[in-house]
């Protein structure tokens, strides 16, 4: 079984450019969360997928999109990159409907900076 | 909306002592609890959730909706302890996770 991977795991942007991140959900995970962490903050909530589709967002604003594969990997992507999000951006994966309690999986988290 | 506190960045306590480390929370409604932990170069990764009450690696955490409260208690600390703990909430029925600021545990040997 293997867990959750996230690529890459650090990257440098500048203002104004767009970034996707991926995130490999764990074997047997149907639902992927994101996670923003800025430093010294604890994560926030920024959106989950199930089955492909949004599944709940947070307080961000519409330049934060996904995406959810029929594999149930997914996509994160900024548009517009703003130097506020420079960031540990988290995925975790979790089984959804399948009695396993939701329990989340958290991947290591890929490094965002933005110059 | 939904808030989780925790008002303390840093608690340094020496091994063997107790551990008692704060979260309090803010939700009308019904939520779930957790409490997760990051061990040095680790990944998060859940420690325990309120409806289990389960005790893990000696933690306990009982939820008092009176004061809403959460807080993550051990007896006697162990320097495999030190960490940074998150309290986070889930509204029930729903998928957005709250998490606190974080508390970072130091056990002193």
């Amino acid at each position: 079984e293997t867990g959750v991977t996230q690529s890459p795991t650090h990257l440098i942007k500048t203002r104004g450019q767009q970034v996707t991140l991926r995130c490999s959900s764990q074997s047997g995970h149907n639902t992927v969360s994101w996670y923003q962490q800025a430093l010294g903050q604890g994560p926030q909530f920024i959106f989950q997928y199930y089955r492909e589709e949004e599944n709940g967002r947070g307080n961000f604003p519409p330049r934060f999109s996904g995406l959810q594969f029929p594999n149930y990997s997914s996509e994160l992507n900024v548009n517009a990159l703003e130097l506020d999000d420079s960031a540990l951006y988290l995925c975790a994966s979790s089984a959804t409907g399948q009695g396993l309690g939701n329990e989340q999986f958290f991947g290591p988290g890929t490094r965002l900076t933005v110059l | 909306a939904q808030r989780v506190t925790q008002p303390e960045k840093l608690l340094s306590v020496f091994k063997g002592a107790p551990v008692e480390l704060k979260c309090n929370y803010s939700y009308s409604g019904s939520p779930e609890l957790f409490w997760y932990v990051q061990y040095s170069r680790q990944r998060l990764q859940l420690l325990l959730r309120h409806i289990s009450r389960e005790s893990i690696k000696g933690f306990t955490a009982d939820l008092n909706k009176g004061e809403t409260s959460f807080h993550l208690k051990k007896p006697f600390a162990q320097e495999e302890d030190s960490a940074m703990y998150y309290c986070a909430l889930r509204p029930r029925g729903y998928q957005k996770v709250t998490f606190g600021i974080g508390t970072k545990l130091q056990v002193i040997p």
